[in-house]
């Protein structure tokens, strides 16, 4: 699988919008990029994924740069329960439905 | 409806003795995953299975894990013997191949088994 790098930590004070960076320099034609989230003491819950297009649901937006080498998962009001580490993954399209996670990002919210 | 569910949620035993963990996953789904989590090395997949039988064990860290999935509605991550470097917490997920192999169906976790082998 392609590999993600993503920023260790970020913080947003709480009901701003949030911008999550992904790089994915070497992502292939087929691979789907996913986003998960870890809040403390859970398993990791699934946000978002697209292909090429902006893809929009009730937790977030996706931002898929037209080149695919990066994308931003955007949470358009921050709130304390937004808390987590944001995870950015690249599925490849025949994969077999397994994924791998990077280190992610932290992200703080600030009352 | 009822999410991935683990048992036991929190496990503390001692070097060399056998551990057992279990999963159920959501009804209905055909993939199995098992993870591992730990602060050096985050999270990390074990192996998962397909319709039952396990597809990629190439996470699998040595012969002392063994994991299998012996109907659709439970599998099991074995740890014999026990070492401390094992303590971790352990994450089951689930998902469903609706639409196809590669249908991009999201994977659901269940709360995880926190590990401490003493």
């Amino acid at each position: 699988d392609a590999k993600t790098t993503q920023p260790n930590s970020m913080e947003s004070n709480e009901e701003e919008p949030v911008h999550l960076p992904c790089n994915h320099s070497t992502i292939s034609g087929t691979d789907y990029i996913h986003w998960y989230r870890q809040l403390p003491s859970q398993g990791p819950e699934y946000v978002i994924h697209g292909l090429t297009s902006n893809v929009n649901n009730r937790m977030a937006s996706l931002a898929i740069a037209e080149d695919r080498k990066s994308s931003t998962l955007i949470l358009h009001r921050a709130t304390l329960r937004d808390a987590a580490v944001y995870y950015c993954i690249l599925r490849a399209f025949l994969g077999g439905n397994q994924f791998y996670f990077g280190t992610g990002t932290s992200l703080t919210v600030i009352p | 409806d009822a999410g991935v569910i683990q048992s036991p949620r929190h496990e503390v035993t001692e070097m060399g003795q056998e551990v057992t963990l279990r999963c159920k996953p959501i009804s209905g789904h055909d993939y199995l995953f098992w993870y591992r989590q730990t602060m050096m090395r985050g999270l990390e997949l074990l192996i998962y299975f397909n319709n039952n039988v396990p597809i990629d064990d190439s996470g699998m860290p040595e012969d002392r894990f063994s994991a299998k999935m012996p109907n659709a509605s439970f599998s099991t991550l074995k740890i014999q013997p026990s070492e401390p470097r094992d303590s971790a917490v352990y994450f089951c997920a689930s998902s469903s191949s609706l639409g196809g192999a590669d249908s991009n169906q999201p994977q659901h976790f269940g709360d995880g088994t926190r590990l401490s082998i003493l």
